[in-house]
């Protein structure tokens, strides 16, 4: 069966560090891979996607993501986290059905 | 253009009792999809509408829930009788094309809490 694996489930970082959220599936066929954010008491907002092509993938804020299909893995990365970026960020997969397939969700927590 | 809007945004209600969720979905989005959070574990899905036809409903949990989409426009999720393992956040997703490859629209959610 499809799933997802998010690594992190809390993460607290200070302002201007880096961010590395792991995020690994497993499916064996072709898959479309996503990053959504839920920032507090908002919808869940799309980050970035990826369905082919360059492995690297920017999105919107400054994110970006590495699709690395030996591993298996779809990691989201931002060099310089700020204050308004804590939420939560989910990774998604859309293989071969019109269902998402989430991880469990890393809860992010930026200190001013 | 308007988002996708949830109500209520939460409800506490007693075991036993039944409760209403209402998604309208972004206009002239014909797929509509309802998926589910229970605390701290994945968001999961439960079922997909095209128009007002159930296109799949394999994750509803069991018979107790009802999902309608009448006239192909907003939609409704009703539970009854909940139970205290219903609690969690209902989200209510749109999208223009059956794949999302545009990724879906997602509405705020529905918390709903049973006592």
């Amino acid at each position: 069966a499809q799933s997802v694996s998010q690594h992190n489930h809390h993460v607290i970082l200070s302002e201007a560090a880096s961010l590395e959220l792991g995020c690994n599936y497993s499916y064996g066929g072709t898959v479309n891979l996503f990053w959504y954010v839920q920032y507090p008491g908002q919808h869940l907002q799309l980050l970035l996607k990826y369905f082919s092509g360059d492995p690297l993938v920017k999105g919107i804020k400054g994110f970006e993501a590495e699709f690395i299909k030996s591993k298996f893995s779809f990691n989201l990365r931002k060099p310089s986290v700020q204050w308004s970026d804590t939420a939560e960020y989910f990774c998604a997969v859309l293989g071969g059905t019109y269902k998402y397939i989430f991880g469990t969700g890393t809860r992010l927590k930026v200190l001013a | 253009e308007a988002g996708v809007t949830q109500f209520p945004s939460h409800s506490v209600i007693e075991k036993g009792q039944t409760v209403t969720l209402r998604c309208d979905p972004i206009s002239g989005h014909d797929n509509l999809y309802w998926y589910r959070r229970v605390m701290g574990k994945e968001i999961k899905f439960l079922l997909h509408f095209v128009k007002e036809s159930k296109q799949d409903e394999s994750g509803m949990p069991n018979n107790r829930f009802l999902a309608e989409r009448t006239g192909g426009t907003y939609s409704t999720l009703k539970v009854q009788p909940a139970e205290l393992e219903d609690s969690g956040v209902y989200f209510c997703a749109s999208s223009q094309n059956l794949q999302g490859d545009y990724g879906y629209t997602f509405g705020s959610g529905t918390r709903l809490t049973v006592v």
